[in-house]
Parts: C-alpha cells; structure tokens; sequence
C-alpha cells in the first residue's frame, strides 16, 4: 500500500463545476504539499499545509490531521485547471517529500 | 527570473553513453534535490544536498551520482545510460525560514535512453 493515496486518479468535469481531490496518508507528517503540474510542464507548488485550512483565488486546500487526510477543492472550475494535482507529505524529522501518483484533471468548457 | 533553472530540457542517449544534468537555483536556497517521475508512479527521489558541499543518497540512488560544488548549482550524472533509465527528471529547492518554508521545482528534463 502506498503511503500517500490520493482519489479520484481521473476527474473530468465541465467549467463551473466544483472540484474536490482527495489525499490520504498513512505516516505522521509535519506537513503536506499540494503541487500542480500542466501537461509537458514543470511542477508548481500551490499549498504547504500543517493545520486547518488555506485559500488562494478559488483554490482552497484543507487538513486533517487527526483522520490523516486532506483535500484540495476548486471552486469555479475553468479550462485552465485542466492538470495533474499531486499531493506530497513531508513525515516527522525528515527533509524530504513521499509523493502521491497525481489526479488527472480535465475541466471541459 | 529567480526560480530553478535545468538544463536541457530533452536528451536522447544511448546506452552506455554518460551525460551531466544541471540544476542550478537564484534563491539562496540550502535543500536541493533530483526526482524521477515515471508514469503511475509519484516522483521518487534520486540523490538530494542540505547544503554546499554536501551529498545525500534518496529512494533510487543507483546509477547515479551527484555534486553541490556550489550552493546555487546541483548536478546530476550518468556513468553509464541504461534504458531503465529513461524518466523525466525534476529538479527542486526548499528553503526553511521562521517557521515557514517551501519548494521550487524546474521545468523538468525529459530523458530518453535508447
């Protein structure tokens, strides 16, 4: 079993919609990255979360700490959302990240 | 602009053959670190630096090696290409200040080995 599970692997979704894409994991972290990648592109980190909640734009990431989870929503959704989402954990006295295989997102007009 | 900067960006080799990837960051950044991203797999990590001068082995170490001569650059090398080799490659740095910190990644290397 992975450490990081992140579901759905797949989304497709028409411009509007809200999205949610889900992470779970399995270790004790001190923190968790959401990161964005467009296809043929570099990596860009969008959250670095160790508690509660954080929103950039329509963009909004959660944790819970507790259930070992967190989401990351898009309100709004547009044609240029249209990537892979990948959720990456950083557990306790470490310097480096486990990373999850990605949500491949597909936002229609 | 500040950021990660890699280079190049494509590479067909043969096997056998060995070639240098270079990773180089204008942030003052201490944490560099080489990924591989292979299809249904999440990035995995080759060989990372905590600071000038130093060198650490990550999750899939083999048939690599690398150097942090200096802060700003991070090189990544292959002796001797193998087709198992053939991934995309992505460079990162991470910075730690008053509690906050982050990661920059570059725009990738895409490697083939023939």
């Amino acid at each position: 079993k992975n450490e990081v599970e992140q579901s759905p692997q797949n989304l497709t979704a028409q411009e509007g919609e809200f999205i949610t894409i889900n992470c779970s994991y399995s270790v004790g972290i001190s923190a968790l990255h959401w990161l964005q990648q467009h296809p043929g592109g570099g990596i860009v980190s969008l959250f670095m979360l160790s508690s509660g909640k954080k929103k950039h734009g329509r963009l909004i990431a959660t944790i819970n700490i507790q259930e070992k989870h967190s989401s990351l929503h898009i309100t709004a959704s547009h044609p240029r959302d249209s990537a892979v989402y990948i959720c990456a954990v950083e557990p306790y006295n470490t310097d480096k990240l486990i990373f999850g295989t990605g949500t491949r997102l597909q936002v229609f007009p | 602009n500040a950021g990660v900067t890699q280079t190049p960006k494509f590479r067909v080799l043969k096997t056998g053959q060995s070639m240098t990837l270079l990773c180089a960051q204008d942030m003052n950044h201490e944490y560099m670190y080489w990924y591989r991203q292979d299809p249904g797999m999440g990035l995995r990590l080759i060989h990372y630096s905590v600071g000038e001068g130093t060198t650490a082995k990550g999750e899939v170490p083999d048939g690599y090696n690398v150097s942090r001569l200096k802060k700003q650059n991070f090189l990544l090398g292959l002796e001797s290409a193998a087709p198992s080799q053939t991934s995309v490659y992505f460079c990162a740095s991470s910075y730690s200040q008053d509690g906050d910190y982050g990661y920059t990644f570059g725009s990738g290397t895409r490697l083939t080995v023939v």
